[in-house]
């Protein structure tokens, strides 16, 4: 029954080393987004896609991109990771006809980063 | 611009007692309001949302909110708490139309002692 994938559950990084994390949804969703969780400071959103190739910058964009070559995969890119980006990020998704619960935002598990 | 606040990052309650997180938002336009629970190791489920129906919202493991206006206000109650209550709880807000955007509070952790 799992709607909103994301590929890895943790990961181990390198400062600098390019960092890719995939989010998958199987429920033909048009929007998706990119949040990032830290204690104390609750859920920022870094980018979301309303539509195949379009993509939005949320309110933390820095340091990273997005990419959406499909309307069921949403990639989140770190460039250049950073001590800084060691987070938990989660990916989620949400339809924009009423029948598919319009502003309800399924979510994935979750991808821990750690970045040395 | 909207915003939400959530007062407490930390509620503990005893098994059996009364929940009450709070909330309370900022919006320019009627907002959509939205209850979050995140349990260990988990990501994000739906508990309630208000979407300008009835002002009194019941959501899921007998959780339910109100929406009061004249407070800006849209706290999360439940009558007694279960040790599997146990999780961190996001209010979050968003003014609708063709924004899908949400925008999330701070997050509240409830503890439940038994």
């Amino acid at each position: 029954d799992v709607k909103v994938t994301q590929s890895s559950r943790y990961l181990v990084k390198r400062t600098g080393e390019k960092v890719f994390l995939e989010c998958v949804q199987d429920m033909d969703h048009e929007n998706m987004f990119w949040y990032r969780q830290d204690p104390g400071l609750g859920l920022r959103l870094i980018y979301f896609s309303y539509d195949v190739k379009m993509k939005e910058k949320g309110d933390i964009p820095e340091g990273y991109s997005v990419s959406r070559e499909k309307k069921e995969r949403f990639s989140l890119i770190l460039e250049s990771a950073s001590t800084n980006q060691t987070s938990m990020y989660l990916c989620a998704s949400t339809g924009t006809a009423p029948s598919s619960g319009a502003n309800v935002l399924t979510f994935g598990a979750g991808s821990r980063l750690t970045v040395l | 611009a909207q915003s939400v606040t959530q007062l407490g990052s930390h509620v503990s309650v005893s098994e059996g007692a009364l929940v009450l997180l709070r909330c309370n938002y900022s919006s320019s336009v009627p907002p959509y309001l939205f209850w979050y629970v995140q349990y260990p190791n988990q990501g994000l489920q739906l508990l309630l949302k208000y979407t300008s129906a009835a002002t009194l919202v019941k959501g899921i493991n007998g959780f339910e909110a109100e929406f009061k206006k004249s407070e800006t206000s849209f706290h999360l109650t439940k009558p007694s708490a279960h040790m599997s209550d146990a999780a961190e709880y996001f209010c979050a807000v968003n003014s609708g139309g063709s924004n899908y955007k949400l925008t999330f509070g701070k997050g509240t952790l409830l503890t439940v002692n038994p």
